[in-house]
């Protein structure tokens, strides 16, 4: 594709509800990483992926959050049982490779009440 | 691990002229990767400028500029003859040149620029 896509773009969930964001990055871009955004803050590391393989998820904030990229493309980021403390902007961010530049998609902001 | 530091929440600039954000960075690595990102509203990530910290000449695109004082670790970002379109929020961020997962970046909390006409 011409970029990286997130969907949904906007999701509201209740409290305890399971919830799954997509991520489709760039065709053929190896590095693929999440962060979470909360609101007037900077984006913060969640976890990475070079193909298949997640390498890094030292950033996610418990064992709720849970990542897959099971093809080496599209990537989702689960979240089980939400919580209010979980509303943020999820932003992924993909690279040919990992030193290179990382184009970000637009986000998916994530409410829960 | 390192630390991106944006002390200045909010800034404003008449269009036309002249702004300058500040960032400063904390890192026991010698070699590494400074950014700028600008996130309008729309929410996505813009990569506005780059600087390898090797280099000790500023890096410039068109408008946007950089003064990069490796000693004092201080990063900070120039633009000129501003725009409205430049009005958004801005992000300093720090990369370790380091090839996978320690690729990853870290920002500061951002500053929102906005642009008078």
């Amino acid at each position: 594709g011409a970029g990286v896509s997130q969907s949904p773009r906007y999701k509201v969930a209740k409290r305890g509800q399971d919830v799954a964001l997509r991520c489709d990055p760039i065709s053929g871009h190896v590095s693929l990483f999440w962060y979470q955004q909360a609101l007037g803050q900077g984006p913060e590391f969640l976890t990475y992926f070079q193909n298949e393989a997640q390498l890094d998820k030292s950033g996610l904030p418990s064992d709720r959050f849970f990542a897959e990229r099971p093809e080496g493309s599209v990537s989702t980021l689960k979240i089980q049982r939400t919580q209010q403390e979980d509303s943020a902007v999820y932003l992924c961010a993909s690279s040919l490779a990992a030193p290179t530049e990382a184009f970000f998609g637009q986000g998916t902001r994530l409410t829960v009440v | 691990a390192q630390t991106v530091t944006q002390s200045q929440p909010e800034m404003s600039v008449q269009e036309a002229e002249t702004v300058t954000l500040s960032c400063t960075y904390d890192t026991s690595e010698s070699d590494y990767y400074l950014f700028w990102y600008k996130q309008p509203p729309s929410r996505q990530m813009i990569l506005v400028i780059r600087q390898e910290a090797y280099k000790q000449q500023n890096a410039t695109e068109n408008r946007f500029s950089v003064n990069f004082q490796k000693a004092a670790k201080s990063f900070s970002l120039k633009i000129s003859d501003s725009q409205l379109g430049d009005a958004a929020m801005y992000f300093c961020a720090y990369r370790s040149p380091s090839t996978g997962a320690n690729s990853k970046l870290t920002f500061g909390k951002g500053i929102t620029l906005s642009v008078r006409p």
